[in-house]
């Protein structure tokens, strides 16, 4: 069973354009956290979020959480080949991480 | 502060061989998962302990997958045989209590081809 749902799976922009990325369920999370992976690493956090409506700004990633803290979304403004990667969203509930199905990001200069 | 130590990186072996992988978590990190990925996708959880503890293994192949924690710190993950579909990146990843707030730090993977 897949929780959190990501889309778009593949998104290919060229450098400059803006994109959202999104992260259902229908489960209620206590946080939520997104990830970005490069080629031959570990996932590497990039946010937390925890309250329902929170908006974190990251440089030019803008996180949302949703009010029912369900979703998610992560906004790039003006991408740059340096963020190209697997983005991935995991929710915490009761004692469990649950990742989402990723989103595979590629940035052509 | 030191993170999650996994060895070895990279691992080649026949099908039917058996492979061991070794995770040392973040110093004070109860909670440790171990999580299999394949190209492009999300990681999958294995199992996840809580100290020495098993929280949830019911995604672990358990006629030719095993883990252990005995001490509560260091873990070990063993696939004996290996099948050609177990070749994936096998990260192991730690955090305090999956609680609100907390989050999970990743090691940077054992990636294995069986061939």
């Amino acid at each position: 069973t897949q929780l959190l749902e990501q889309s778009p799976q593949f998104l290919s922009i060229q450098e400059g354009e803006n994109l959202t990325v999104y992260c259902n369920s229908s489960s209620v999370f206590s946080s939520l956290q997104w990830y970005r992976q490069e080629p031959g690493e570990g996932p590497v956090l990039l946010v937390t979020v925890v309250t329902g409506g929170e908006v974190k700004k990251l440089k030019r990633l803008t996180f949302q959480f949703g009010d029912a803290r369900k979703d998610s979304s992560l906004h790039i403004t003006a991408a740059q080949p340096g963020d190209t990667g697997l983005y991935l969203c995991a929710g915490a509930t009761g004692n469990q991480f649950y990742f989402g199905t990723g989103t595979s990001l590629t940035v052509i200069p | 502060e030191a993170g999650v130590a996994q060895s070895p990186r990279y691992k080649i072996i026949e099908k039917r061989q058996s492979v061991a992988f070794w995770c040392n978590p973040i110093s004070g990190h109860a909670t440790l998962y171990w999580y299999q990925q394949i190209l492009g996708q999300g990681p999958k959880l294995l199992i996840q302990f809580q100290n020495n503890g098993v929280v949830d293994d019911s995604q672990l192949p358990k006629d030719r997958f095993s883990a252990e924690r005995l001490k509560g710190v260091d873990s070990t993950l063993k696939i004996q045989p290996a099948k050609l579909e177990d070749s994936a990146v096998y990260l192991c990843a730690s955090s305090l209590v999956p609680d609100s707030g907390n989050t999970i730090y990743f090691g940077e993977g054992s990636w294995l081809t069986v061939v």
